[in-house]
């Protein structure tokens, strides 16, 4: 079965630090990857995705991400995190059958301080 | 343009009472979704629908059902309302096709539900 998991619950950076986001799937072919960030209050807005060729891909804000197919990831990057940055993010895999619904890991919830 | 629209945004419930949801979207979607997104929990998929008058159920089906009478719009009823349902619900859509034709999934902004 595919499933996502996200390892870190909640991760605090200070303002103009890089950050990583882990991401490790459970697939059994090449799966299509995307990040999502969940502002307070708001809803999902899809940061970039991977659907094959290049392994890194980039998004929107500056982000980043790196499919591994060794280590089964998909890793969220930023060099330099601002303060609007402070988000829920959702790693989610896809498409899987009729419908082609996501299946989400639980979410990293980032904290930047100043 | 609004996109993805839930209504109501937020709503209390006393348990044993019903209510119902509504997405609705202006993008000519095919594909509609329901997810609740519970602490630790990510979003699990409620059920979904891949065209009017279509819906299938998802991950977490068990003490809601869909109608899809409208392709703008997807319902999620609750026809007797349990604490275990509290949750923030999210809405999606997404244009049919496989997702490498750029079929980017568009979310609402949620609804928190409380049931008391």
């Amino acid at each position: 079965a595919q499933s996502v998991t996200q390892p870190d619950i909640h991760i605090t950076v200070s303002e103009g630090a890089s950050l990583e986001l882990r991401c490790n799937y459970s697939y059994g072919a090449t799966p299509y990857l995307f990040w999502y960030v969940q502002s307070p209050g708001q809803g999902l807005q899809l940061l970039l995705k991977y659907f094959s060729g290049d392994t890194l891909v980039q998004g929107i804000k500056g982000f980043e991400a790196e499919f591994k197919r060794s280590q089964s990831s998909f890793n969220l990057r930023k060099p330099s995190v601002h303060w609007s940055d402070a988000a829920e993010y959702f790693c989610a895999v896809g498409p899987l059958n009729t419908g082609n619904q996501f299946y989400f890991g639980t979410g990293t919830s980032l904290t930047v301080i100043p | 343009n609004a996109g993805v629209t839930q209504t109501p945004k937020f709503r209390v419930l006393k348990t044993g009472q019903s209510m119902t949801l509504l997405c609705a979207q202006d993008m000519n979607h095919e594909y509609m979704y329901w997810y609740r997104q519970d602490p630790g929990m990510g979003l699990r998929l409620i059920h979904y629908s891949v065209g009017e008058g279509t819906t299938a159920k998802g991950e977490v089906p068990d003490g809601y059902n869909v109608s899809r009478l409208k392709k703008q719009n997807f319902l999620l009823g609750l026809e007797s309302a349990a604490p275990s349902q509290t949750s923030v619900y999210f809405c999606a859509s997404r244009r049919a096709g496989s997702l490498t034709m750029n079929t980017e999934a568009f979310f609402g902004q949620g609804t928190r539900l409380t049931v008391v």
